[in-house]
């Protein structure tokens, strides 16, 4: 049972450039999300899911595209990257919120740097 | 702007004592919170939990205080553990919402 996982786990892009994060889950969790984590922000919700197929905005969404093609996937893209967007990442899954929220579990991050 | 505030970015503490870890809130709609852990390089793994209809949630050597009025939880780890040192998050959630909102978190020093 690998739980969440990331990858991958650094990446360095230039300015203009794009990328596909992928997060994996392995619990059969209805929920993932997207988070960034930067110097004296915590974590911020970028897009989120609430099951196979779905996809909504969180706090901070523009830049970046999410879809959950697959339950157990949950793929963040970069169209065209910005140094404003270097950051850690992390995905997060839950069980279905029928009847409210749940703890999150997050996966180990991915470091990205945008020159 | 931030709903939810550590104001405190960093907190020493001795082993053995007991580690006070505050966090505010400005969203009243706010029902449920979550306190994570997160060690560097890795992602943050939950620790203990409160929903509004209670005002203290224990879990061994962790408590979180819930003050509802004054929009204020805490978190109390009694007694600290090197273990312990960390970066602690609290989070918040609306009990019909989809989204946590976190904090800037707190890195916690336990002194041997």
């Amino acid at each position: 049972n690998a739980g969440v996982t990331q990858t991958p786990k650094f990446r360095v892009l230039k300015t203009g450039q794009s990328m596909t994060l992928l997060c994996a889950q392995d619990m059969n969790h209805e929920y993932m999300y997207w988070y960034r984590q930067d110097p004296g922000m915590g974590l911020r919700l970028i897009h989120y899911s609430v099951g196979e197929g779905t996809t909504a905005k969180g706090e901070v969404p523009d830049g970046y595209n999410v879809s959950r093609l697959k339950k157990q996937n949950f793929l963040l893209g970069l169209e065209s990257a910005a140094p404003s967007q270097t950051s850690v990442y992390f995905c997060a899954s839950s069980y279905s919120l029928a009847g409210g929220p749940d703890e999150q579990y997050f996966g180990p991050g991915t470091r990205l740097t945008v020159t | 702007d931030q709903q939810v505030k550590q104001n405190s970015p960093s907190l020493s503490v001795q082993e053995g004592r007991i580690s006070i870890l505050n966090c505010d809130y400005t969203n009243s709609m706010f029902d449920y919170f979550l306190w994570y852990k997160k060690y560097p390089a890795e992602g943050p793994t939950f620790l203990i939990s409160i929903s509004s209809i209670k005002d203290k949630n224990e879990d061994g050597r962790f408590t979180v205080f819930l003050n509802k009025s004054a929009k204020h939880l805490s978190l109390h780890i009694v007694p600290s553990q090197p273990g312990d040192s960390a970066v602690y998050f609290c989070a918040a959630s609306e009990n019909t919402g989809n989204q946590f909102y976190f904090g800037t978190g707190t890195s916690l020093t336990v002194i041997p």
